[in-house]
């Protein structure tokens, strides 16, 4: 069955990074891209970006840019977020979602905090 | 960046009711729209992709309509399983969400 299963939460300071990882299962992991979509606590969704497994083409979104790199090792099946700079706004949910349009599966989600 | 507008923010309803939910975007997005149902503490649940067609498993009780800048999503009869939140998606221009509809118990 497909599975996208994320790195456990973190705790940051302002101005520090983090990386978060999604490790997929259950499909040919360069059929489908990965999108990464972020939801602070009691707000709705917001999304980041997306990346081609395939050819590794990314887009973002136009407030994280330059902040946000989206990456794939395809040996693994596993693609990564890390979003650098970090901000006390920037505490939330993160979750990876298979599919660079529609995304259908969903990993479990990554709790970012950032307090100093 | 195209924005997407959705009402109303809450909705409350009874079980067996019919709910609509409205999503407008700021540009044309053509049938590239998704809808998703998220539960407390939960990731999205895909339920309809490329405006009107429903994602496999979910009850035929939703649909999805529209195309170019307004689309809706319909519960036929409201399930006690459907109070949850919902939110629209365009993927025609890279993403961007809809600010959520939550549907609850009147």
């Amino acid at each position: 069955q497909v599975q996208l299963v994320q790195s456990g939460a973190e705790v940051k300071k302002p101005g520090a990074s983090v990386k978060v990882s999604c490790k997929a299962s259950g499909y040919i992991f360069t059929t489908y891209g990965i999108s990464w979509v972020r939801q602070a606590p009691g707000q709705g969704l917001e999304w980041m970006g997306r990346i081609s497994t395939y050819r590794g083409n990314r887009n973002y979104a136009q407030n994280l840019q330059g902040r946000v790199t989206l990456t794939t090792d395809t040996s693994s099946s596993t693609a990564y977020m890390e979003l650098r700079s970090l901000r006390s706004d920037d505490t939330a949910m993160y979750y990876c979602a298979r599919g660079g349009d529609q995304s259908d599966y969903w990993g479990q989600g990554t709790l970012v905090t950032v307090s100093s | 960046d195209i924005q997407m507008t959705q009402s109303p923010s809450t909705l409350s309803a009874s079980v067996g009711d019919r709910v609509t939910i409205t999503c407008r975007a700021s540009q044309s997005v053509s049938s590239w729209l998704a809808w998703y149902q998220q539960k407390p503490g939960k990731a999205p649940k895909l339920l309809i992709y490329k405006a009107s067609t429903l994602e496999s498993g979910v009850p035929s009780r939703f649909s999805g309509s529209g195309s170019g800048t307004e689309f809706t999503l319909s519960i036929s009869s409201l399930q006690p399983d459907d109070f949850a939140t919902y939110y629209c998606q365009q993927y025609d221009t890279l993403g961007t969400f809809g600010q959520g509809t939550k549907v609850e118990m009147k």
